[in-house]
């Protein structure tokens, strides 16, 4: 079965520490994304990547920076992590454009 | 970012009954996604619309794309508890690569 796996499914950090989110897809997929999801207000994108070494900001990108070394891992980074990235983060892959996403389980980060 | 408007934001149903919910943007999509995430979950694809009109089931879901293109709608047919979730529609516009943008979801409760 195909899989986007999500290194944490919780994680609690200090205000000011640098956080790493990892990402790891079996697919051979292309197409990478980080969305956060908070009540109310849905997914919202907040980087993503074509290829390997390539990122687009999406809409939220402040505080948050991205790296893609190899293909199948995208990993989120959040330089000084503050209480208002407290949230869930989802990772994606999609093999190109028009084909829907396969999400990973998230994470939960709580940020105190 | 694209903003999608999902209606209703939530729903408390007696097991048996149907449900209906859309989507709406201001924008022209030439794809719509359907996805229902589970509790602790990330969210798995049901439904996916590629032309205006198209009309597709899975199961008990039957999703329309809009004929306008700035609309989609969801109906599942003789609910079961297991269709507790959220549902969020996905909609692309063919002039931003892959990027697909997000409604708030739908939160459905079902009642034995």
């Amino acid at each position: 079965d195909v899989k986007v796996t999500q290194s944490s499914r919780y994680l609690v950090k200090r205000t000011g520490e640098k956080v790493f989110l990892e990402c790891v897809q079996d697919m051979d997929h292309e197409n990478m994304f980080w969305y956060r999801q908070d009540p109310g207000l849905g997914l919202r994108l907040i980087y993503f990547s074509y290829d390997v070494k390539m990122k687009e900001k999406g809409d939220i990108p402040e505080g948050y920076s991205v790296s893609r070394e190899k293909k199948e891992r995208f990993s989120l980074i959040l330089e000084s992590a503050s209480t208002n990235q407290t949230s869930m983060y989802l990772c994606a892959s999609s093999y190109g454009p028009s084909y829907g996403y396969t999400f990973g389980s998230g994470t939960r980060l709580t940020v105190v | 970012g694209q903003q999608l408007n999902q209606s209703p934001q939530s729903m408390f149903i007696q097991e048996g009954e149907d449900v209906s919910m859309n989507c709406t943007s201001s924008s022209i999509f030439n794809t719509w996604l359907w996805y229902k995430q589970d509790p602790g979950e990330g969210p798995v694809l049901l439904i996916a619309l590629y032309k205006a009109g198209e009309l597709t089931s899975n199961g008990r879901l039957t999703a329309q794309f809009g004929t306008t293109r700035k609309d989609s709608f969801l109906n599942i047919s003789a609910s079961i508890p297991s269709d507790v979730g959220i549902y969020f529609c996905a909609g692309q516009r063919g002039n931003t690569g892959n990027q697909f943008y997000f409604g708030t979801g739908t939160s459905l409760t079902v009642i034995p």
